[in-house]
């Protein structure tokens, strides 16, 4: 079974300022890790995934997650908050081949402040 | 770029009635899947189906959710009847997993909102 843990519900951060997102993972197998981000009444869009090559992930809009195996992490960050980051980020777990369902966290609203 | 396709993309009925939603996969995806997310929460799995076939309807509640995808492309999910609770977002997402693939990156539709008056 997999499952994931996002920690901090409401992030804060000033236009500028370093966007850092945490993620922690529960897995019985080796994982595939995904980041999605979400705009109000919308579906959800991929930022990033971790397959189980290279531990450090460049994704879409300046974001970047690494993989740590020895901290069961997978912790978003970017360098520079944009306004138009403002949304939900989901965290998810999968088993990978043959075990695709995706487990999600419970979600990090993002606020920028001007 | 193709979409995932869902309609409606809002839904007002009131409690005891019944309400459906139609998902289009985007062309060539195997695998379609049906989430229900709360507000406030992540999405929740309701269904996974591969082609036409079942794979996992562990979480769907069977006494008045049902699902189909009756000739492996797209799907329907319906309620009958609806209660308050499920008022929430209903996502469809696809992807090419169950090709030979290990890539299993899903892609979502904009989601239908359920509200049950």
């Amino acid at each position: 079974a997999q499952s994931v843990t996002q920690l901090g519900s409401h992030v804060s951060v000033s236009e500028g300022a370093l966007v850092l997102l945490r993620c922690n993972y529960s897995s019985s197998v080796p994982p595939y890790l995904f980041w999605y981000v979400q705009y109000p009444n919308q579906g959800l869009q991929l930022l990033l995934k971790y397959t189980s090559a290279a531990t450090l992930v460049k994704g879409i809009n300046g974001f970047e997650a690494e993989f740590k195996k020895s901290e069961t992490s997978f912790h978003l960050t970017k360098p520079s908050a944009h306004m138009s980051d403002a949304a939900e980020y989901f965290c998810a777990v999968s088993g990978g081949f043959g075990n695709e369902k995706l487990t999600f966290g419970t979600g990090t609203r993002l606020t920028i402040i001007p | 770029e193709a979409e995932v396709a869902q309609s409606p993309r809002y839904k007002i009925t009131e409690k005891s009635q019944a309400v459906a939603f139609w998902c289009d996969p985007i062309s060539g995806h195997a695998t379609l899947y049906w989430y229900r997310q709360i507000l406030g929460q992540g999405p929740e799995l309701l269904v996974q189906f591969q082609d036409e076939s079942v794979v996992d309807d562990s979480q769907l509640p069977k006494d008045r959710f049902s699902a189909e995808r009756l000739k492996g492309v797209d799907s329907t999910l319906k309620i009958q009847p609806a209660e308050l609770g499920d008022s929430a977002m209903y996502l469809c997402a696809s992807s090419l997993a169950g090709r030979g693939l290990a890539d299993n990156e899903q892609f979502f539709g904009p989601g239908t909102r359920l509200t049950v008056l």
